[in-house]
Formats: C-alpha cells, structure tokens, sequence
C-alpha cells in the first residue's frame, strides 16, 4: 500500500534557525498532500496542504512545494521560533483517507 | 464556529470490556473519519463514512471494532472484548466531502487505556 517517509527526529534547533523536513511519498496518480502539526497537549491541525504538482503550500511562515518529478513535499520555514516546538506530520491523500508519515518532532531552544 | 468534538476525552478500561466513543463533526461535513495514533507514530486509518454508509472500512484492524453513524451527523466506534493492543488515542476527523482535495479536520481525540 502507500506509505509517507519522513525524516527522524528528534530534532532540536536554536530559535532563529532554518528549518527543512523531508517527506516523500508513494502514491500514484496526484494525490492531495498536507503537512499536519500537533502541538503539546492538543490536537491535529492542518498546516498546509497543496494539491497539484508544482503548487506551493503556506502558512505561518512555513512552506512546501509539491514535487512530483521526486514525489516529495518537504516542508520548509526560514526562521524559527519556540512556539514552532511540535511534532509535524506529512500526509497524502488520493481517494479518502489520509496516510500520515510517522511524524517528526521539533524542539526549539532560546 | 464549533470544530470537532469527541467524547470522553479519556476513558480507561479493563481487559475485556466494552467500550464506546464518540465523534461529533462540524456542521455540514458530510464526510467523517476515524483513526488511531499509536504513542510515537503517525494516526492510521480506521473507518471513512459518507453520510450514513461506511465507505471505507478498510482499516479496521479485526471484527471487534465496528463503527456507526445513523443519522449521518453523530458516529460511535464501538470496540468489544478490549485488549491491552488497542490502548491509543482515538481521533475523529470529519470534511465538507470526500473529494481528495478537502481538509480533514480533526477533533481532540480519546485517550483509551486497557488495564
């Protein structure tokens, strides 16, 4: 079945520091994908999402662009802050249901 | 406007018993979901409903786990004979449809525990 791989955590950055996490994905066709983030002690929240080749999500100073030539949709923010700190989930979707990455978490430090 | 509730927010059990859960999506979503997150890992699917009818239940990982949403609104995931494996959080997710370009919007979950 499909699958989404991401990159292991964690991973720890000082505040004002460039942020890349890499996701890849299997799914064939064009499948929607999304970046979900779960900050500590609440629930999923929809990111971004883009939902064509070459679209670029943003929000919250953070971007990712669909690849599909490298069928990625790494997330990306140039300057990060404490309240970044959560754990950001890559997912695809082509029929119904989402399929998560196993999420990384971000910690960052003053 | 109100998002995605779930009730309870935790609930825990003995080995064996039976438990229910339940999703309240936002208003007009006619899409719902279910999904399990395992402690360290991504939610994985359960159960995909539009309106009434389940339109996925792929997921679902044995018969006794089974899912109803009568009226097309509210849905309960039922689980029977509880074991130790099924402790996770339960999260609900619901969208305007099924199309594969809409967000899914995701309640707080339920934390179950089996004792």
């Amino acid at each position: 079945g499909n699958s989404v791989t991401q990159m292991e955590g964690p991973v720890t950055l000082s505040e004002e520091a460039f942020l890349t996490i890499n996701c890849t994905y299997t799914a064939t066709g064009y499948p929607s994908l999304f970046w979900y983030v779960q900050y500590p002690g609440e629930g999923l929240q929809l990111l971004l999402k883009a939902t064509k080749a070459d679209d670029k999500g943003s929000n919250k100073g953070f971007e990712a662009t669909y690849r599909k030539e490298t069928t990625s949709f790494h997330l990306e923010k140039g300057s990060v802050q404490v309240s970044d700190s959560a754990v950001y989930f890559c997912g695809e979707t082509s029929y119904d249901k989402v399929i998560f990455g196993p999420g990384t978490s971000l910690s960052v430090i003053p | 406007g109100a998002g995605v509730s779930q009730t309870p927010s935790n609930k825990v059990t003995e080995k064996g018993k039976y438990v229910e859960l339940r999703c309240d999506p936002i208003s007009g979503h006619t899409a719902l979901y279910w999904y399990r997150q395992s402690l360290g890992q991504g939610p994985e699917f359960l159960i995909y409903f539009q309106g009434t009818g389940a339109a996925d239940d792929s997921g679902l990982p044995n018969d006794r786990f089974f899912a109803v949403r009568p009226e097309g609104s509210v849905s309960t995931l039922k689980i029977q004979r509880t074991e130790r494996g099924d402790s996770a959080v339960y999260l609900c997710a619901s969208s305007l449809d099924s199309s594969s370009t809409d967000t899914q919007y995701f309640g707080p979950g339920t934390r179950l525990t089996v004792l």
